[in-house]
């Protein structure tokens, strides 16, 4: 059983453009987590989702980031317009209803 | 409002030395507890879990016993390993048995051999 995927490992981006982040959930698992990690902080919640449905999005930033799970594909954290405060890791977790939560590598954004 | 609270690192030790990584928590009623641990470079990994009062989790060597009186879950160790290296995130949940997690600002641990 594969774990958590999470596309790309690393990502760059430019001032104003648009970051989308990929996570692949485990198989069997319906409820995805993201969070932020900013140097030398722990995580930070942004958004759970399950299939199709937003559950909680108290953490996210009221504008620019937006996420999604469909029905089919991967959830989807995309953030438009990038500034330098976005660089970040950002880190999805997965879990099948249950308490525990299986995190993905991250994805490492730096904006420049 | 409801937080985690770690020790603050860095943690040197030698190997074989005892660790203790202290963590309390707030919460209203009794919120699963977990350790993650993350290598350099790399994502957390769940160490040890815990979902009710005096409830211990173990792995690897590690310990952490969930004690409601004094709202703490600290992890120990007897003999830490140069791997052992990284850094040691606490974390609850947010609410009942599903939702987010909330983590303590970490501690990083380094064992010199």
């Amino acid at each position: 059983n594969a774990g958590v995927m999470q596309n790309p490992r690393h990502l760059v981006r430019r001032r104003g453009q648009e970051a989308r982040l990929r996570c692949s959930p485990m198989k069997g698992h319906s409820h995805v987590y993201w969070y932020r990690q900013l140097p030398e902080e722990g995580l930070k919640f942004m958004v759970y989702l399950q299939k199709e449905n937003i559950i909680d999005e108290s953490g996210m930033p009221k504008e620019r980031f937006s996420a999604e799970f469909p029905k089919e594909g991967p959830s989807i954290l995309r953030i438009q317009q990038v500034v330098r405060g976005d660089s970040a890791a950002y880190f999805c977790a997965s879990s099948p209803g249950e308490d525990t939560q299986y995190f993905g590598p991250g994805t490492r954004l730096t904006v420049l | 409002g409801d937080s985690v609270t770690q020790m603050e690192g860095p943690v040197t030790l030698s190997e074989e030395a005892f660790l203790t990584i202290n963590c309390t928590y707030t919460a209203t009623g009794y919120p699963s507890l977990f350790w993650y641990v993350q290598y350099p470079g790399e994502g957390l990994q769940l160490l040890l879990k815990a979902t009710k009062a005096d409830d211990k989790g173990s792995n690897k060597g590690f310990e952490a016993t969930y004690r409601k009186e004094t709202t703490s879950f600290h992890l120990e160790k007897g003999s830490v390993q140069v791997s052992d290296s990284a850094v040691y995130f606490c974390a609850r949940a947010y609410g009942g048995s599903q939702g987010n997690l909330i983590f303590g600002k970490g501690t990083k641990l380094s064992v010199k051999p």
